[in-house]
């Protein structure tokens, strides 16, 4: 199983920013694929789910509408984009599997993208 | 929402040492939905118990997990640098999923 995200981004305030992640080694729809962020120095923070087979989505009410998690089956690829971003949102993005045995434990995780809010 | 809170924040111990983490939340969590998370220096999260006391794929034995209701445990035996690194917990309370704070793990 492999998660692989897309490059670094850098963003003024205000802008969005959208985020990849590639799933392989596995199949793609049966697991649905969770975003969690970590700010510098800082500590994990779930931001929201999506399931790649129907769609729906689940977001953390700290990033309702704010927060868009899509997917794309033909690529076995997820997405996150944020918007209206602010210093704060300066952070590590992962995204991550949810794993088969029940637990909502999340098994395998991208390498992480560093989306950085600067003026 | 439940809050899970970790003790200690920071925890240095020796090799081959045994150390124990704490998570407690702040209301009654189902142990199926309880997960510990080891995080290296400059590395993604990676998991290391599910349902509160099931070590995943790959996962040495010297890693243990423990409790139930509001209190669980992480247990590492005979400390080895690659140790070092920040744990997590996390549990699920539908919709919710929540991480508490982190211990630190040093080796001196």
């Amino acid at each position: 199983v492999q998660l692989v995200q897309s490059g670094a981004e850098v963003k003024k305030p205000g802008a969005s920013v959208k985020v990849s992640c590639k799933a392989s080694e596995y199949t793609f729809i049966d697991y649905y694929v969770h975003w969690v962020r970590q700010a510098p120095g800082q500590g994990l923070e779930w931001m929201g789910w999506n399931n790649p087979n129907t769609g729906a989505t689940n977001y953390a009410r700290k990033f309702q509408g704010r927060v868009t998690m899509t997917r794309d089956t033909s690529i076995s690829t997820a997405y996150m984009e944020l918007s209206r971003l602010t210093s704060d949102d300066t952070a590590v993005y992962y995204c991550a599997r949810e794993g088969p045995n029940g637990s909502c434990e999340f098994d395998f995780w991208g390498q992480g993208t560093l989306v950085t809010v600067s003026s | 929402e439940i809050v899970l809170t970790q003790s200690p924040g920071t925890l240095s111990l020796s090799p081959g040492d045994r150390a124990t983490l704490s998570c407690r939340a702040s209301q009654s969590v189902s142990g199926k939905y309880l997960d510990w998370y080891q995080q290296r220096p400059g590395q993604a999260p990676r998991l290391l118990i599910y349902g509160a006391s099931t070590r995943a794929t790959g996962v040495p034995d010297r890693f243990s997990g423990s409790g139930s209701g509001t209190d669980f445990t992480l247990t590492i035996s005979n400390l080895e640098p690659e140790d070092v690194a920040v744990y997590y917990c996390q549990q699920y309370d539908s919709p919710l999923y929540t991480f508490g704070p982190g211990t630190k793990l040093e080796i001196k």
